[in-house]
């Protein structure tokens, strides 16, 4: 039962060097998201993605990029990481909200810890 | 637009008091309102959820009650344990809208 796998769980990285997390689920959901943790700040989402084929901006895409890779998988780029990043990142999915007892309750990965020197 | 506002942290209890969280919301019509759990290092997990007035959601020992009349949905336990330290989120989903998430309570339990 994997659900939500990230990868890496921990990344140091110097100011102006980039790298992308990446985001797989096996539960065949069409929704994907990403999401960062600050102390104190809850969660803000970054980008989603309602299914295979879009991605829309959340509160903070700024210095971000996503890609839909497939069904399955969902990733986010920092093209130049900056100290304002460092963060916890959250990768989640949801299946479609029916109304019909399916109400889009979202499923989270274990979480990427990135630091930004 | 849609908001979730829980009672600010952290809270700090001894071993088998009484847990309420409280959380009110603001939204139009009828929401699903959901509270998550985030364990020390672990990802944000579905605690408990309901769907329409009314509802209680319940599990591990916890839980809350839909009221439209009051817009919340506060948490309760009955007697929490050392185990229940964590971070608790209130969320709701408008339809097929995003899930907005409140800012989150820490609990501490100490034995």
């Amino acid at each position: 039962n994997a659900g939500v796998t990230q990868t890496p769980k921990f990344q140091v990285l110097k100011t102006g060097q980039s790298m992308t997390l990446q985001c797989a689920q096996d539960m065949n959901h069409n929704s994907m998201y990403w999401y960062r943790q600050d102390p104190g700040m809850g969660l803000r989402l970054i980008y989603y993605s309602a299914s295979e084929g879009t991605t829309d901006k959340g509160e903070v895409p700024n210095g971000y990029n996503v890609s839909r890779l497939n069904k399955r998988e969902f990733s986010l780029r920092l093209e130049s990481a900056a100290p304002s990043q460092t963060s916890v990142y959250f990768c989640a999915s949801s299946e479609v909200f029916t109304g019909q007892g399916r109400t889009g309750e979202l499923f989270f990965g274990e979480g990427s810890r990135l630091t930004v020197l | 637009g849609n908001s979730v506002t829980q009672m600010e942290g952290p809270v700090t209890l001894s071993e088998e008091a009484f847990l309420t969280i409280n959380c009110t919301y603001t939204a139009t019509g009828y929401p699903s309102l959901f509270w998550y759990v985030q364990y020390p290092g672990e990802g944000l997990q579905l605690l408990l959820k309901a769907t329409k007035a009314d509802d209680k959601g319940s599990n591990k020992g916890f839980e809350a009650t839909y009221r439209k009349e009051t817009t919340s949905f506060h948490l309760e336990k009955g007697s929490v344990q050392v185990s229940d330290s964590a971070v608790y989120f209130c969320a709701l989903r408008q339809g097929a809208q995003k899930l907005v998430f409140g800012q989150g309570t820490r609990l501490t339990i100490n034995p």
